[in-house]
């Protein structure tokens, strides 16, 4: 089956301690992106990459790193998670190296930071 | 600067009405791809459809309809007989046809009453 897969699907963790949630796809996708979804804020995106090794900020990219080393795999990483950081977050792919095609999202992954 | 407004945050109707949800968006590209994803109270994302700027044929599928206006910079949806399983979060997005990012509305909460 065709899909995106995030874990953890729920995350409680303390301020400055590491965290990975990690995002893998199975649909040989060339584009892959992470977004946060807040209350009244919609989604945004965090980062994206149009292939392995390519990676560019969106438009809330403090505080986050990503890497794509794999075609396949896209992890988020927070070095030192703080409050503000509590979200809902979702990974994507879409078929192409461009942002004309649909996005696949995967389940989610809510983020509590205490 | 892209930007994506969906200006009703909230909407209420009673089951079998027609319900419209409105998106508003901002663009200096003259190619561009509009979106609607649906996001159900389990909470994933699913695509419902995509549209260039190229086309501005309105679209139906089943109850729903899609009218793009370019004029007006709109892309609104149409719910005919709304049922309670449309009670969703609806987002609009947009990308661009020459950057790599893509920008979601706020979201507009459809409650469908039975």
């Amino acid at each position: 089956e065709a899909q995106v897969t995030q874990n953890p699907r729920y995350l409680i963790t303390v301020t400055g301690k590491k965290l990975t949630v990690t995002c893998s796809q199975n649909m040989n996708h060339e584009y892959m992106s992470w977004y946060r979804q807040d209350p009244g804020l919609g989604l945004r995106q965090i980062y994206y990459s149009m292939n392995v090794e390519v990676t560019d900020k969106g438009d809330v990219p403090e505080g986050y790193k990503v890497s794509r080393k794999e075609k396949r795999n896209f992890p988020l990483i927070l070095e030192s998670p703080s409050p503000n950081q509590t979200s809902l977050y979702f990974c994507a792919s879409s078929r192409q190296g461009a942002t004309n095609e649909k996005l696949f999202f995967g389940s989610g992954t809510q983020l509590s930071v205490l | 600067a892209q930007k994506v407004t969906q200006a009703q945050t909230e909407i209420s109707v009673v089951e079998k009405e027609d319900v419209t949800l409105d998106c508003v968006y901002e663009t200096r590209d003259t190619t561009y791809y509009l979106f609607w994803y649906k996001q159900p109270p389990s909470g994933e994302l699913v695509f419902l459809i995509r549209r260039n700027s190229f086309d501005e044929q309105n679209e139906i599928s089943g109850r729903y309809s899609w009218n793009f206006q370019k004029s007006t910079s709109s892309f609104n949806f149409t719910i005919t007989a709304s049922q309670v399983v449309d009670s969703a979060v609806y987002f609009c997005a947009l990308s661009s046809g020459t950057g790599n990012q893509f920008y979601f509305g706020t979201g507009t909460s459809l409650t469908v009453i039975p």
